[in-house]
């Protein structure tokens, strides 16, 4: 089965803090998706990598950035975290392709007081 | 631009009763659908997708969809509800770089 693992489950941060969120996968998968999960907004995506090195914005990326140095890890980057940043992230990967199933990690909860 | 509305936020039905969930869809080209679902504390696995074959699209744990064009909707539906089936249920909708639009969640509650 394709593995995702997400790194933390649950993160505690103080506002200003550098955080990263760090992402892997085992399954050789070209694209990379981060997700944000707000109750009542749905998921909704921040960034996305579809190769190494590369990315594009998603939907809502203001206050973050990201990193595939590696195909198999993909990065989120919190530069100066805020309180309205508190929320469930959620990476995901799948193959190339516009109908290829995303696979999910188990998510990080992250609070920011 | 592509997305979906999914139709109540909540859903209470009893259990051996029928899950409807509504999924409404907006795309400029034939789309690709999905739907998830997140069981508590997990993160979300696919329950079906759309893929022009078929209007009628089965998936796992006894759920189906059916696509109408005619209506721009790809509802869910399972004819009879079990406790298991308690989760928060999402549409989505590709683009031709895979990224998935989601919709804002169903949350369903099956009651005894």
């Amino acid at each position: 089965d394709v593995k995702v693992t997400q790194s933390s489950r649950y993160l505690v941060k103080r506002t200003g803090e550098k955080v990263f969120l760090e992402c892997v996968q085992d399954m050789d998968h070209e694209n990379m998706f981060w997700y944000r999960q707000d109750p009542g907004l749905g998921l909704r995506l921040i960034y996305f990598s579809y190769d190494v090195k590369m990315k594009e914005k998603g939907d809502i990326p203001e206050g973050y950035s990201v990193s595939r140095e590696k195909k198999e890890r993909f990065s989120l980057i919190l530069e100066s975290a805020s309180t309205n940043q508190t929320s469930m992230y959620l990476c995901a990967s799948s193959l190339a392709g516009t109908n290829e199933k995303l696979f999910f990690g188990s998510g990080t909860q992250l609070s920011v007081l | 631009a592509q997305s979906v509305t999914q139709l109540g936020s909540h859903v209470s039905v009893s259990e051996g009763a029928l899950v409807l969930l509504r999924c409404n869809y907006s795309s400029s080209v034939p789309p690709y659908l999905f739907w998830y679902v997140q069981y508590p504390n997990q993160g979300l696995q696919l329950l079906l997708k759309y893929t022009s074959a078929a209007t009628l699209v089965k998936g796992i744990n006894g759920f189906e969809a059916e696509f109408k064009k005619s209506e721009t909707s790809f509802h869910l539906t399972k004819p009879s509800a079990h406790m298991s089936d308690a989760a928060e249920y999402f549409c989505a909708v590709s683009d031709s770089w895979g990224k998935l639009q989601f919709g804002a969640g169903t949350q369903v509650v099956v009651t005894p």
